[in-house]
């Protein structure tokens, strides 16, 4: 069992729709992470937040909007997104410090219709 | 430059040995990580070594030489379900570590 949840487990939506992928930690990790996955690639990072607060941002396109209502909670939220943001969105979470290992969800499997 | 490098697909019988080799170049060092990765779930944390030698843990061993820029995981008694991606890892030692550099992954198929 995976100690980061994430929801949906898959998700299908339209290039005008607007939704969430939301995502919990309860391990006490103070940074928490969002990757985008493609085939057969190595998670690419978008966003990280430490403490709560953005500490980076990978020049993600504005249609994705990260959000951090608490120390427990991250979601990445959706708006007018193309065909070719179709991917896998994978959080993760990890404790301070750069030898933390990182802590998967299971991701959630986005497609663009 | 920061980069890496690790062979995109093996193959092994079950029962056997594998080792997957990783070379990396970078300027200072903060350790290095190797992940698991089934087809279509998410990465899961292997080992972090960031002495000189070799760790090992049950079935899987990491090794590590600073000076030669070199890391190999080692995998024994190969099992079906050892099939999936290992992909080598390592924060920058510059600029924000937590922008993990990432390996391609190598895809290990385990044959019967």
């Amino acid at each position: 069992d995976t100690e980061v949840t994430q929801t949906p487990k898959h998700l299908v939506m339209g290039m005008t729709n607007k939704k969430s992928l939301k995502c919990e930690q309860h391990m006490g990790h103070r940074a928490m992470y969002w990757y985008k996955q493609k085939a057969k690639k190595p998670p690419e990072l978008m966003f990280v937040y430490s403490y709560e607060k953005l500490s980076i941002n990978e020049s993600v396109p504005s249609r994705f909007s990260p959000e951090c209502p608490n120390s427990s909670l991250l979601n990445l939220h959706l708006h007018a997104l193309q065909p070719e943001d179709s991917a896998l969105y994978l959080c993760a979470s990890s404790q301070e410090g750069f030898d933390s290992p990182l802590h998967f969800g299971n991701g959630t499997r986005l497609t663009v219709t | 430059g920061q980069n890496i490098d690790q062979p995109t697909e093996m193959t092994a019988t079950e029962g056997a040995i594998v080792q997957i080799n990783c070379t990396y170049q970078t300027s200072g060092f903060n350790g290095l990580f190797w992940y698991q990765q089934h087809a279509g779930e998410a990465p899961t944390f292997l080992s972090y070594n960031v002495l000189d030698g070799l760790e090992e843990k049950g079935r899987f061993s990491s090794f590590l030489s600073r000076s030669k820029g070199y890391s190999y995981l080692l995998l024994k008694e190969l099992q079906m379900k050892d099939s999936a991606s290992y992909l080598c890892v390592y924060p920058p030692h510059a600029g924000n570590n937590r922008k993990l550099i990432w390996g391609l992954g190598t895809s290990l198929a385990v044959n019967p």
